[in-house]
């Protein structure tokens, strides 16, 4: 079974700066799919960023960019230039696939707040 | 471009009682999922379904029944509520089961069960 764990319950930034969201998972699966889902207070699930196990290169999506480590079955998203817009929880998920069926394994989820 | 729609979007439910939870999608998608979230524990996998008429257990399957009578509705039976079903309910679609293919969310059903 896969997990995904958050070890940040809370994070805060100010506008404009730079934050780090951090997510560790474990699975024996070799080709599999990670993502980060935003949550804003809209409870609307919004997908941010995904990465392919296979490329190497990591996954940019304008101002959002993930810091993708295989072998430490690591996947931080990176956010720059924070935005007040940008206050929301984040989630990353892991989908195995086709064994999974789709299933998407969340973590608990870090809350994100961006200072005026 | 409706997307992923849930009815209701809130609820309050006396223990004991029943209710059904509607999601529908307009995408064509084959894949439909629902997911519930409480706090501190993300969102986590009830039952899913890979196609009309086909139905699976999730994670945290006891409680709940589904039907996926057509291909566009997935429909989550509470048939005795519990308050330990007290949660935000989402409902997800997607085209395959590949991780390419986007999984869409519905807005959330929020219910409580006193």
């Amino acid at each position: 079974a896969q997990t995904v764990t958050q070890s940040q319950p809370e994070m805060s930034v100010q506008e404009a700066e730079t934050v780090t969201l951090s997510c560790t998972y474990d699975t024996s699966e070799n080709n599999y799919y990670l993502f980060w889902y935003k949550q804003p207070p809209s409870r609307q699930m919004i997908l941010v960023i995904r990465q392919e196990a296979y490329k190497q290169q990591n996954a940019t999506e304008n101002r959002f960019s993930v810091n993708f480590q295989k072998a430490a079955k690591s996947f931080s998203l990176k956010i720059s230039d924070s935005q007040l817009g940008d206050t929301a929880m984040y989630f990353c998920a892991f989908n195995a696939g086709g064994t999974s069926y789709g299933k998407l394994t969340f973590g608990q989820g870090t809350i994100l707040t961006v200072h005026p | 471009n409706a997307g992923v729609t849930q009815t209701p979007k809130f609820r309050v439910l006396k223990t004991g009682q029943s209710m059904t939870l509607l999601c529908a999608q307009d995408m064509n998608h084959e894949y439909m999922y629902w997911y519930r979230q409480d706090p501190g524990m993300g969102l986590r996998l009830i039952h899913y379904s890979v196609g009309e008429g086909t139905t699976a257990k999730g994670e945290v399957p006891d409680g709940y029944n589904v039907s996926r009578l057509k291909k566009q509705n997935f429909l989550l039976g509470l048939e005795s509520a519990a308050p330990s079903q007290t949660s935000v309910y989402f409902c997800a679609s997607s085209y395959s089961q590949l991780g390419r293919d986007t999984q869409y969310f519905g807005p959330g059903t929020r219910l409580t069960v006193l």
